[in-house]
């Protein structure tokens, strides 16, 4: 079973604050890939990043910035220097070697970024 | 790249009827694509996995008599909404992956708002 935990349910900050979505996760597959999209108020969900198992660098683009841990099983999403732009709901996802292609999704954060 | 269209982005219908959503992938050729579902404030819900030229494979829950889905080709998906109630009213979101692999990025259209009356 497959399971993505985003204990933070909302969070607010306030403009060019940094601030950290967190993102754990529960699987049997040692391989397996961690995903993290960003869904707008417009509805679509934007593709933000993929990171597979065996790959534990972090990675940087502009703002965003991931830190996978597996010891923790934990996936976290740092956006340095909010926007108001960048409020919107952010999901983690899992996809473990077993299940193909399907995901698995945490139950959201909602960010919301007051100017 | 990687772009995948949904059609219509909004449909208000009466109760009884039936409402189609079209997924398109635009820019590449998708194996696999995805039908969701997701009420307001909550995660995504998987209602159906869809491969070109087979069945759709329809979670646990979900009736497939209910959810008709057609993937007709390597670019287009389709979901009908047969009879349609109140309670069917939803945000539904398509996904397009180009291959069926372990860890294959899903890419998402913008989704069909559907209200019935």
């Amino acid at each position: 079973a497959q399971k993505v935990t985003q204990a933070q349910t909302e969070i607010s900050v306030v403009e060019k604050e940094d601030v950290t979505l967190d993102c754990v996760y529960e699987t049997r597959d040692t391989t397996y890939y961690l995903f993290w999209y960003k869904q707008p108020p417009s509805g679509e969900l934007v593709f933000l990043i993929r990171r597979n198992s065996f790959d534990e660098q972090n990675e940087i683009s502009g703002r965003y910035s991931w830190n996978f841990q597996k010891s923790t099983s934990s996936f976290n999403f740092t956006i340095t220097a909010s926007q108001v732009v960048d409020s919107a709901v952010y999901f983690c996802a899992l996809s473990g070697w077993n299940a193909g292609n399907m995901l698995t999704f945490g139950g959201g954060t909602r960010l919301m970024v007051k100017p | 790249g990687a772009v995948v269209s949904q059609h219509p982005s909004r449909v208000i219908c009466k109760s009884g009827t039936s409402v189609k959503i079209e997924c398109r992938s635009l820019d590449f050729q998708a194996t696999t694509m995805f039908w969701y579902r997701q009420f307001p404030k909550q995660s995504l819900m998987l209602m159906a996995t869809s491969n070109e030229g087979s069945k759709a494979t329809y979670e646990q829950g979900v009736e497939k008599d209910k959810f008709l889905i057609n993937h007709a080709s390597l670019t287009l998906s389709t979901l009908t909404v047969t009879s349609a109630h109140p309670e069917d009213s939803s945000f539904y979101i398509c996904s397009a992956s180009g291959g069926q692999g372990p860890g294959e990025t899903q890419y998402f259209g913008p989704g069909t708002r559907l209200l019935v009356l």
